[in-house]
């Protein structure tokens, strides 16, 4: 069973328009955290945010925000006001446990495409 | 400026060959990891290394090798033995193995079998 699921392979937006980009994950462990990574065509994974399983607040980061349902097992990045320089995939991956032996799984990812 | 740095950018292999993808961090980071990338795919653990001179298997170590001799250093030896080496590899290092801490990614190296 997949662990990470990202259901929307790619998206069109319009910019400056608000995005919402879908992950639901699969644990039965209380201790996870989750991560959004941007990849641009260059490459490169580029952290974006972090949402622990025990933070009491969905977490922020300047314009990324993580709409966190822990009830739901799903944690979606929001991007406001969005830009060409959005375009880009991104993904979801979890951390799943404590200490040091602990794996990051990766979803699938989300092709963005923002448009002018 | 800190970061991670893979070369080269893109490698071709011939069928049989062993090559060497390169790894190098200045961020003094402990734990190094070495990934896969297929199309439509998630990012797939090789090996990982949280400290000088020891490393473990992720979940598709087979037909590769790494070592890790120096703490700056993390190289992953594509070996005959992969049957499908064709890919996208990004390798990544964090400050620690610790839960909470980001992992920080180089540019990745695309390997061509020909």
């Amino acid at each position: 069973a997949q662990k990470i699921t990202q259901t929307q392979p790619g998206m069109f937006v319009q910019e400056k328009e608000a995005v919402t980009l879908d992950c639901t994950y699969d644990t039965s462990d209380p201790s996870y955290g989750l991560f959004w990574y941007k990849q641009p065509s260059s490459g490169e994974m580029i952290f974006l945010i972090y949402q622990g399983s025990y933070d009491q607040q969905n977490a922020t980061e300047g314009r990324y925000s993580l709409n966190f349902q822990k009830a739901r097992k799903s944690a979606n990045l929001v991007i406001s006001a969005s830009q060409l320089g959005d375009s880009a995939m991104y993904f979801c991956a979890m951390r799943e446990g404590r200490g040091s032996n602990y794996q990051l799984i990766w979803g699938a990812g989300t092709k963005l495409i923002i448009k002018p | 400026d800190g970061g991670i740095t893979q070369s080269p950018k893109y490698l071709f292999r011939k069928e049989g060959q062993n090559v060497t993808l390169s790894c190098e961090q200045n961020l003094n980071h402990d734990a190094m990891y070495w990934y896969r990338q297929d199309p439509g795919q998630g990012l797939r653990l090789i090996y990982y290394s949280q400290i000088v001179n020891d490393f473990q298997k992720g979940d598709i170590a087979e037909g590769y090798s790494v070592s890790r001799e120096k703490k700056e250093s993390f190289p992953l030896t594509v070996t005959s033995a992969q049957k499908n080496p064709t890919a996208f590899y990004l390798c990544a290092s964090k400050v620690g193995p610790h839960a909470n801490t980001e992992a920080f990614f180089g540019q990745g190296t695309r390997l061509t079998v020909v």
